[in-house]
């Protein structure tokens, strides 16, 4: 089981820099890392995905170093609509597992102004 | 694509009634999944499908949940009787192939039993 573990919660200032953190100790040589980003009453969204190394997109940066055994996504200059639950979740590159698709408790992010 | 489409978006029943979720996948998704969210227990899989075919139904907490997926357009979820404990937001959501593709999740339906 890939279990995942993150801060509870975060505080930041708009325009400030988050990185969150997620401790995945026991990923499996074919996971991927999978990020999702949670509004109030919504479903979540997917960010960012990646296997090793750096992935950028758009939205965020994920940073995964060489055990993978924590991945940290990054979000440059949050704004007050970056106030969301994030999500990191270890699945699965060749098949769907369902001790792969768990969402842990995942990571409360609130900007302030 | 109008992503993934759930109804109704609110539920309030009675103990006892039969409640049905609805869900219509993205187009060419052959992955569908159901959980359900709750503040004490968080998201949960309940269960998922490959291609309209039921592959793990491990998370569905009892005999009284039921879902099916009759063709690749539509899923349900069934709770027969509902009770109180089942009140929570309940989520579908779609993906694409296998392993890292990402999953596409509704809007939710929030489920009120009283």
């Amino acid at each position: 089981l890939a279990k995942t573990t993150q801060p509870i919660s975060m505080d930041s200032y708009e325009g400030q820099e988050v990185n969150i953190t997620c401790s995945h100790n026991n990923i499996a040589t074919n996971d991927y890392i999978t990020w999702y980003q949670q509004f109030p009453s919504q479903g979540p969204r997917f960010i960012i995905q990646g296997y090793k190394t750096k992935v950028t997109n758009e939205v965020a940066s994920l940073f995964i170093p060489a055990d993978r055994k924590s991945s940290t996504l990054s979000l440059p200059r949050v704004s007050l609509s970056d106030t969301a639950v994030y999500y990191c979740l270890v699945g699965d590159m060749s098949a769907y597992n369902t001790d792969k698709l768990i969402f842990g408790t995942g990571t409360r992010l609130q900007v302030f102004p | 694509d109008a992503g993934v489409i759930q109804s109704p978006r609110h539920e309030v029943t009675e103990m006892g009634q039969e409640v049905t979720l609805r869900c219509k996948p993205i187009s060419g998704h052959d992955y569908l999944f159901w959980y359900r969210q709750t503040m004490m227990r968080g998201l949960e899989l309940l269960i998922y499908f490959n291609n309209n075919v039921p592959i793990d139904d491990s998370g569905m907490p009892e005999d009284r949940f039921s879902a099916k997926m009759p063709n690749a357009s539509f899923s349900t979820l069934k709770i027969q009787p509902s009770e109180p404990r089942d009140s929570a937001v309940y989520f579908c959501a779609s993906s694409f192939g296998q392993g890292p593709s990402p999953l596409h999740f509704g809007n939710g339906t929030r489920l009120t039993v009283t």
